[in-house]
């Protein structure tokens, strides 16, 4: 059972736009940044979200972060087959005194 | 920047293992390193970080006393260590750097390394 919630799976047709949930609670999401992570089949995680909304260097803006209390998403628009992953959030948590992970949900481009 | 596991290890239970991570193309010391383990068909669990610079060490309640986190600045490499292995130990492991200290966000991870425990 992880720390952070997530749905297990999400899917969309190519050109659509499909949101990823994550939720949390008062000593992580609410009170530090959250981040993304994706990983396609067989490779390890990347960055894809920092500090909420922040992008890194060469991720698509058709990629944006949002949150709010003790919730976060990740949304992303005109989507592509390239983009079937598996998405992670994670945030700080100050109870725990370490990192927590969403289950992760696995994102099918139909 | 890279991060760079040491390869595949297949082990039994009760075994010790040492497995590694070595960085380049940056400063070692100036970013925390975690640690991240993947078993198989689930997803990422935080195990614990290391701050280079003085070896102090942190874990998830899940991993403490099992494992231990070590570095060594002279060779820029990260460790993460068991003394007993279990079957369950079985999965694969990513070190990942953060871009600063210990709070922040992961930005580059190693390819992982997987770790097979069987009798």
């Amino acid at each position: 059972q992880s720390v952070l919630t997530q749905p297990p799976s999400a899917s969309g047709t190519p050109g659509q736009r499909v949101t990823i949930s994550c939720s949390g609670s008062s000593s992580n999401i609410g009170s530090n940044t959250v981040n993304w992570y994706h990983q396609l089949p067989g490779t390890a995680p990347k960055l894809l979200m920092y500090v909420n909304n922040q992008r890194p260097s060469g991720v698509p803006d058709r990629f944006s972060g949002s949150k709010s209390g003790t919730s976060a998403s990740l949304a992303i628009s005109g989507l592509q087959s390239e983009d079937e992953a598996d998405y992670y959030c994670a945030a700080w948590d100050d109870s725990l005194n370490g990192w927590v992970f969403g289950g992760g949900t696995m994102l099918t481009v139909l | 920047v890279q991060l760079v596991q040491s390869g595949a290890e297949v082990k039994k239970p009760g075994e010790s293992l040492r497995i590694s991570c070595k960085g380049s193309g940056y400063s070692f010391t100036s970013n925390w390193i975690s640690w991240v383990r993947q078993m198989p068909g689930k997803g990422l669990e935080w195990m614990g970080r290391i701050d280079p610079t003085d070896s102090y060490s942190n874990f998830s309640p899940s991993f403490r006393g099992h494992v231990t986190i070590s570095a060594d600045q002279s060779i820029s490499t990260a460790y993460l260590q068991w003394s007993s292995l279990e079957a369950s130990d079985t999965a694969m492991y990513y070190c990942a750097r953060h871009v600063y200290g210990g709070n922040s966000e992961f930005d580059y991870w190693g390819q992982g390394t997987l770790v097979t425990v069987s009798s």
